[in-house]
Protein backbone atom coordinates (compact mmCIF):
# COMPACT_ATOMS: atom_id res chain seq x y z
CA UNK A 1 0.00 0.00 0.00
CA UNK A 2 1.00 3.74 -0.38
CA UNK A 3 2.92 5.09 2.21
CA UNK A 4 4.51 7.64 4.32
CA UNK A 5 7.96 7.87 5.03
CA UNK A 6 10.86 10.24 6.70
CA UNK A 7 14.14 10.45 5.03
CA UNK A 8 16.70 10.51 7.92
CA UNK A 9 16.08 8.20 11.36
CA UNK A 10 18.12 10.27 13.50
CA UNK A 11 19.01 13.96 13.49
CA UNK A 12 21.66 15.85 16.26
CA UNK A 13 21.04 19.56 16.54
CA UNK A 14 23.12 21.92 18.62
CA UNK A 15 20.86 23.42 20.45
CA UNK A 16 19.99 27.49 18.92
CA UNK A 17 20.30 26.14 15.40
CA UNK A 18 17.32 25.64 13.29
CA UNK A 19 16.05 21.72 12.28
CA UNK A 20 15.04 20.53 9.35
CA UNK A 21 12.73 17.23 9.11
CA UNK A 22 12.04 15.64 5.70
CA UNK A 23 9.18 13.57 4.59
CA UNK A 24 8.36 11.75 1.72
CA UNK A 25 4.72 10.59 0.87
CA UNK A 26 3.36 8.44 -2.05
CA UNK A 27 -0.51 8.72 -2.27
CA UNK A 28 -0.92 11.77 -5.00
CA UNK A 29 -4.47 11.52 -3.21
CA UNK A 30 -3.81 12.67 -0.05
CA UNK A 31 -4.98 16.36 0.73
CA UNK A 32 -4.05 16.66 4.71
CA UNK A 33 -0.56 16.38 6.03
CA UNK A 34 0.31 16.62 9.85
CA UNK A 35 3.34 16.77 11.67
CA UNK A 36 3.40 15.28 14.97
CA UNK A 37 5.60 15.20 18.21
CA UNK A 38 6.35 12.07 20.55
CA UNK A 39 8.04 12.57 23.56
CA UNK A 40 9.19 9.53 25.92
CA UNK A 41 6.42 7.44 27.12
CA UNK A 42 3.65 9.85 25.67
CA UNK A 43 0.87 10.14 22.84
CA UNK A 44 2.15 11.63 19.74
CA UNK A 45 1.02 15.39 20.30
CA UNK A 46 0.02 17.58 17.40
CA UNK A 47 2.54 20.32 15.85
CA UNK A 48 1.34 21.84 12.93
CA UNK A 49 -0.45 20.64 10.16
CA UNK A 50 -1.13 21.50 5.73
CA UNK A 51 -3.40 21.14 3.41
CA UNK A 52 -3.10 20.16 -0.04
CA UNK A 53 -4.17 23.42 -1.14
CA UNK A 54 -1.20 25.08 0.65
CA UNK A 55 2.93 24.99 0.05
CA UNK A 56 3.57 26.69 3.56
CA UNK A 57 2.56 26.65 6.86
CA UNK A 58 3.84 28.80 9.86
CA UNK A 59 3.51 28.37 13.61
CA UNK A 60 5.48 29.10 16.47
CA UNK A 61 9.13 28.59 15.75
CA UNK A 62 7.84 25.70 13.12
CA UNK A 63 7.13 26.10 9.34
CA UNK A 64 5.30 23.23 7.39
CA UNK A 65 6.92 23.14 3.72
CA UNK A 66 4.65 20.97 1.18
CA UNK A 67 6.13 20.37 -2.48
CA UNK A 68 3.38 18.26 -4.34
CA UNK A 69 5.54 18.21 -7.07
CA UNK A 70 8.21 15.79 -5.91
CA UNK A 71 5.55 14.94 -3.01
CA UNK A 72 7.83 15.84 -0.13
CA UNK A 73 7.16 17.79 3.00
CA UNK A 74 9.41 18.96 5.44
CA UNK A 75 9.15 20.78 9.08
CA UNK A 76 11.32 23.15 10.09
CA UNK A 77 11.82 24.05 13.51
CA UNK A 78 13.54 27.44 14.46
CA UNK A 79 16.25 27.81 17.00
CA UNK A 80 16.07 24.42 18.57
CA UNK A 81 15.68 24.09 22.40
CA UNK A 82 16.75 20.74 24.53
CA UNK A 83 12.45 20.46 24.86
CA UNK A 84 12.52 19.85 21.41
CA UNK A 85 13.92 16.72 21.84
CA UNK A 86 11.41 13.66 20.29
CA UNK A 87 10.92 11.35 17.58
CA UNK A 88 8.96 13.44 14.92
CA UNK A 89 6.32 11.70 12.61
CA UNK A 90 4.84 12.91 9.40
CA UNK A 91 1.32 11.20 8.53
CA UNK A 92 -1.12 11.94 5.99
CA UNK A 93 -4.54 12.19 5.61
CA UNK A 94 -6.33 9.93 2.18
CA UNK A 95 -8.75 12.25 0.03
CA UNK A 96 -11.49 9.99 0.52
CA UNK A 97 -11.57 9.25 4.52
CA UNK A 98 -9.96 10.05 7.67
CA UNK A 99 -7.70 7.35 8.13
CA UNK A 100 -3.92 8.77 8.47
CA UNK A 101 -0.49 7.18 7.14
CA UNK A 102 2.43 7.15 9.42
CA UNK A 103 5.99 7.76 8.35
CA UNK A 104 8.73 5.94 10.67
CA UNK A 105 9.60 8.90 12.57
CA UNK A 106 13.05 10.94 13.19
CA UNK A 107 14.75 11.35 16.05
CA UNK A 108 15.61 14.74 17.61
CA UNK A 109 18.13 14.85 20.02
CA UNK A 110 19.38 18.65 20.68
CA UNK A 111 23.13 19.18 21.86
CA UNK A 112 23.69 21.76 24.79
CA UNK B 1 -12.75 17.89 29.04
CA UNK B 2 -10.34 15.08 29.30
CA UNK B 3 -9.35 14.73 25.41
CA UNK B 4 -8.90 10.76 24.90
CA UNK B 5 -8.34 8.83 27.84
CA UNK B 6 -6.71 5.33 27.28
CA UNK B 7 -6.85 2.50 30.14
CA UNK B 8 -5.02 0.67 31.14
CA UNK B 9 -1.89 2.33 31.03
CA UNK B 10 0.08 -1.02 30.95
CA UNK B 11 -0.59 -4.49 31.16
CA UNK B 12 1.10 -7.75 31.15
CA UNK B 13 -0.68 -10.90 29.50
CA UNK B 14 0.23 -14.64 29.16
CA UNK B 15 -0.34 -16.06 25.66
CA UNK B 16 -3.49 -17.16 24.96
CA UNK B 17 -5.68 -14.53 27.42
CA UNK B 18 -7.99 -12.27 26.03
CA UNK B 19 -8.49 -8.52 27.00
CA UNK B 20 -9.84 -5.59 25.73
CA UNK B 21 -8.23 -2.09 26.00
CA UNK B 22 -10.84 0.88 26.58
CA UNK B 23 -11.05 3.80 24.59
CA UNK B 24 -13.20 6.91 25.29
CA UNK B 25 -13.47 10.90 23.73
CA UNK B 26 -15.85 12.98 25.45
CA UNK B 27 -15.10 15.88 22.22
CA UNK B 28 -17.93 14.13 20.30
CA UNK B 29 -15.90 13.21 17.17
CA UNK B 30 -17.29 11.29 14.69
CA UNK B 31 -14.33 9.37 14.23
CA UNK B 32 -11.82 7.25 15.75
CA UNK B 33 -9.11 4.53 15.68
CA UNK B 34 -6.39 2.45 16.78
CA UNK B 35 -3.03 2.19 16.28
CA UNK B 36 -0.47 0.16 17.26
CA UNK B 37 3.44 1.37 17.60
CA UNK B 38 6.36 -1.36 17.41
CA UNK B 39 10.39 0.09 18.15
CA UNK B 40 11.49 1.87 15.52
CA UNK B 41 8.39 2.21 13.16
CA UNK B 42 5.75 4.80 12.74
CA UNK B 43 2.02 4.11 14.14
CA UNK B 44 0.19 1.47 11.95
CA UNK B 45 -3.33 1.23 11.55
CA UNK B 46 -5.26 -1.79 13.22
CA UNK B 47 -8.96 -1.01 13.18
CA UNK B 48 -11.20 2.48 12.71
CA UNK B 49 -14.67 3.52 13.06
CA UNK B 50 -16.52 6.57 10.98
CA UNK B 51 -19.40 6.35 13.46
CA UNK B 52 -21.32 4.53 15.88
CA UNK B 53 -22.24 1.30 14.62
CA UNK B 54 -19.69 1.46 12.05
CA UNK B 55 -16.31 -0.29 12.15
CA UNK B 56 -13.85 -1.27 9.72
CA UNK B 57 -10.33 -3.09 9.50
CA UNK B 58 -7.04 -1.07 8.73
CA UNK B 59 -3.46 -2.37 7.91
CA UNK B 60 -2.83 -4.65 10.88
CA UNK B 61 -6.53 -6.60 12.10
CA UNK B 62 -5.95 -9.61 12.65
CA UNK B 63 -6.16 -10.79 16.21
CA UNK B 64 -8.05 -7.98 17.29
CA UNK B 65 -11.67 -7.07 17.23
CA UNK B 66 -13.94 -3.57 18.18
CA UNK B 67 -17.19 -2.24 18.68
CA UNK B 68 -18.98 1.31 18.03
CA UNK B 69 -21.80 1.18 20.37
CA UNK B 70 -21.74 4.75 21.48
CA UNK B 71 -19.85 7.67 20.31
CA UNK B 72 -18.10 8.24 22.78
CA UNK B 73 -16.13 4.68 23.41
CA UNK B 74 -14.17 2.73 21.21
CA UNK B 75 -12.94 -0.44 22.78
CA UNK B 76 -10.62 -2.78 21.06
CA UNK B 77 -10.28 -6.28 22.18
CA UNK B 78 -7.32 -9.26 21.96
CA UNK B 79 -9.15 -12.32 21.66
CA UNK B 80 -6.16 -14.61 22.07
CA UNK B 81 -2.80 -12.61 22.85
CA UNK B 82 0.43 -13.60 21.08
CA UNK B 83 3.80 -12.76 21.67
CA UNK B 84 3.53 -10.35 18.75
CA UNK B 85 0.89 -8.30 20.00
CA UNK B 86 3.52 -6.49 22.61
CA UNK B 87 3.07 -3.31 21.52
CA UNK B 88 2.29 0.56 22.63
CA UNK B 89 -1.61 0.98 21.16
CA UNK B 90 -2.86 4.70 20.77
CA UNK B 91 -6.09 5.39 20.33
CA UNK B 92 -6.49 8.52 18.32
CA UNK B 93 -10.08 10.49 16.95
CA UNK B 94 -10.97 13.27 15.21
CA UNK B 95 -14.25 15.50 14.41
CA UNK B 96 -14.06 14.43 10.54
CA UNK B 97 -15.67 17.74 9.76
CA UNK B 98 -13.74 19.62 7.42
CA UNK B 99 -13.50 22.92 9.22
CA UNK B 100 -12.15 25.03 5.82
CA UNK B 101 -9.49 25.72 3.91
CA UNK B 102 -6.89 26.39 6.68
CA UNK B 103 -9.01 24.25 9.66
CA UNK B 104 -7.73 21.13 10.86
CA UNK B 105 -9.37 18.03 11.50
CA UNK B 106 -8.29 17.50 14.85
CA UNK B 107 -6.92 14.20 15.36
CA UNK B 108 -6.07 13.93 19.00
CA UNK B 109 -4.18 10.69 20.29
CA UNK B 110 -4.25 9.18 23.57
CA UNK B 111 -1.27 8.82 26.36
CA UNK B 112 -1.14 5.26 25.51
CA UNK B 113 -1.35 1.29 26.58
CA UNK B 114 1.75 -0.30 27.31
CA UNK B 115 1.27 -4.75 26.56
CA UNK B 116 3.40 -6.78 27.30
CA UNK B 117 2.16 -10.65 26.26
CA UNK B 118 4.56 -13.84 27.99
Amino acid sequence: GESVGLHLPTLSVQEGDNSIINCAYSNSASDYFIWYKQESGKGPQFIIDIRSNMDKRQGQRVTVLLNKTVKHLSLQIAATQPGDSAVYFCAEKGGNDYKLSFGAGTTVTVRA
Amino acid sequence: NAGVTQTPKFQVLKTGQSMTLQCAQDMNHEYMSWYRQDPGMGLRLIHYSVGAGITDQGEVPNGYNVSRSTTEDFPLRLLSAAPSQTSVYFCASTRGVRTGLTGNYGYTFGSGTRLTVV
